[in-house]
């Protein structure tokens, strides 16, 4: 079955430095590729996305880019800021008889010190 | 838009008891949602997809008759924890998808359980 393999946590940054969280993932079919965040005590909203091979995926500094050929999609950013304190979701989406079932990864816990 | 909320955000009850949990989307149909329980280590586990009208699609190792989802309408789909016990104590979120086929889920805020 479909599995998504995120690096260990927690990753504990000073502010301004550079992120990678590290995604890795097996599908069957053609997957869809998402990073989700988690605040403190929320639920998670969608950082990011992309849909098919060499897409890259940004928003609010973050960037992810789909690479079929080492079936990853590592999240990174330039410089992070002590708001970005989250847990970061890594997902896979794979339409299995017309619905898309999603598949997450166990979550990257993110500290920002200042 | 695609504001998704859960009610209620906290419950405490005693073991034995039924809880229910409300999934909501506020300003768009949702045809498929989603019910997801989270555990302590941040895990998130698909525990059941449904659609409206039809019955819910369980994960395996999710009973059925424990989590009862009905997807009533629309915008309103609920997850009926029955005869709690305090291993049933999580953090349970739903989502939804906005169209049929459509791949990006929008989250409600999570609901906690504390079973005694």
């Amino acid at each position: 079955g479909d599995s998504v393999t995120q690096m260990e946590g927690p990753v504990t940054l000073s502010e301004e430095a550079f992120l990678t969280i590290n995604c890795t993932y097996t599908a069957t079919g053609y997957p869809s590729l998402f990073w989700y965040v988690q605040y403190p005590g929320e639920g998670l909203q969608l950082l990011l996305k992309a849909t098919k091979a060499d897409d890259k995926g940004s928003n609010k500094g973050f960037e992810a880019t789909y690479r079929k050929e080492t079936t990853s999609f590592h999240l990174e950013k330039g410089s992070v800021q002590v708001s970005d304190s989250a847990v970061y979701f890594c997902a896979l989406s794979d339409r299995t008889g017309g619905s898309y079932i999603p598949t997450f990864g166990r979550g990257t816990s993110l500290i920002v010190h200042p | 838009g695609a504001v998704v909320s859960q009610h209620p955000s906290w419950v405490i009850c005693k073991s034995g008891t039924s809880v229910k949990i409300e999934c909501r989307s506020l300003d768009f149909q949702a045809t498929t949602m989603f019910w997801y329980r989270q555990f302590p280590k941040q895990s998130l586990m698909l525990m059941a997809t449904s659609n409206e009208g039809s019955k819910a699609t369980y994960e395996q190792g999710v009973e059925k008759d424990k989590f009862l989802i009905n997807h009533a309408s629309l915008t309103l789909s609920t997850l009926t924890v029955t005869s709690a016990h305090p291993e049933d104590s999580s953090f349970y979120i739903c989502s939804a998808t906005r169209d049929r086929g459509q791949e990006t889920q929008y989250f409600g805020p999570g609901t906690r359980l504390l079973v005694l």
